[in-house]
């Protein structure tokens, strides 16, 4: 049983445009979420998070916003850029486990 | 030296062969992980180990047997792999939970069963 689904496995955005990347989770006991990014050949890494007590969270170009009556979280991309292009993670967590449980990642491409 | 080392960066096995994998952290972190990742799969959690205690096996074959000597070291050692656990093989640390970004991962270990 998969808690934790990323249902478009690529995406493809013109530069300069918005990317949006979606989410869903299963687990209502899922409190904090989280998204990675990762390059070939390289581990992923920490993007931006956010705790289940607000629906949205930014930093720079990135924006997460989450519904939990909707058990639904995505991650707004605006300027795409060209190195922005990368496979997207959504991780979630909850009652303080030690442990997160990820998606199976979008692979984002931004066209020049 | 800094984040998550994990060597070797790629490895070709034959089924009857035995391998580690490595792992090392020089971050002060207290947890380490062991994570999976096929193609077109999540991140799969092997194992977790805190403080050097196995904490969780997430129900994984005994054919991966991993190895916390102290909080800095991880190891994953593979006997009698099947072709299927060909994957990426990624290593994890974390302090405590940080909740703000989760984990620290490394570069991982394509590995190739043959």
């Amino acid at each position: 049983d998969q808690q934790v689904k990323q249902n478009s496995p690529s995406l493809s955005v013109q530069e300069g445009r918005i990317s949006i990347l979606n989410c869903d989770y299963t687990n209502s006991m899922f409190d904090y979420f989280l998204w990675y990014k990762k390059y070939p050949a390289e581990g992923p890494t920490f993007l931006i998070s956010i705790s289940s007590i607000k629906d949205k969270n930014e930093d720079g170009r990135f924006t997460v916003f989450l519904n939990k009556s909707a058990k639904h979280l995505s991650l707004h991309i605006v300027p795409s850029q060209p190195g922005d292009s990368a496979v997207y993670f959504c991780a979630a967590s909850g009652q303080g486990a030690q442990k997160l449980v990820f998606g199976q990642g979008t692979r984002l491409t931004i066209n020049p | 030296e800094t984040g998550v080392t994990q060597t070797p960066r790629h490895l070709v096995m034959g089924m009857t062969n035995k391998k580690s994998l490595k792992c090392e952290q020089h971050l002060g972190h207290n947890a380490m992980y062991w994570y999976k990742q096929s193609a077109k799969k999540p991140l799969e959690l092997m194992f977790v180990y805190n403080f050097k205690e196995q904490t969780e096996n997430n129900s994984v074959p005994s054919r991966f047997s991993p190895e916390c000597p102290n909080s800095s070291h991880l190891f994953l050692h593979l006997h009698t792999l099947q072709p299927e656990d060909s994957a990426l093989y990624l290593c994890a640390s974390s302090q405590d939970f940080s909740k703000d970004y989760g984990y620290t991962f490394g570069s991982g270990t394509r590995l190739t069963v043959v």
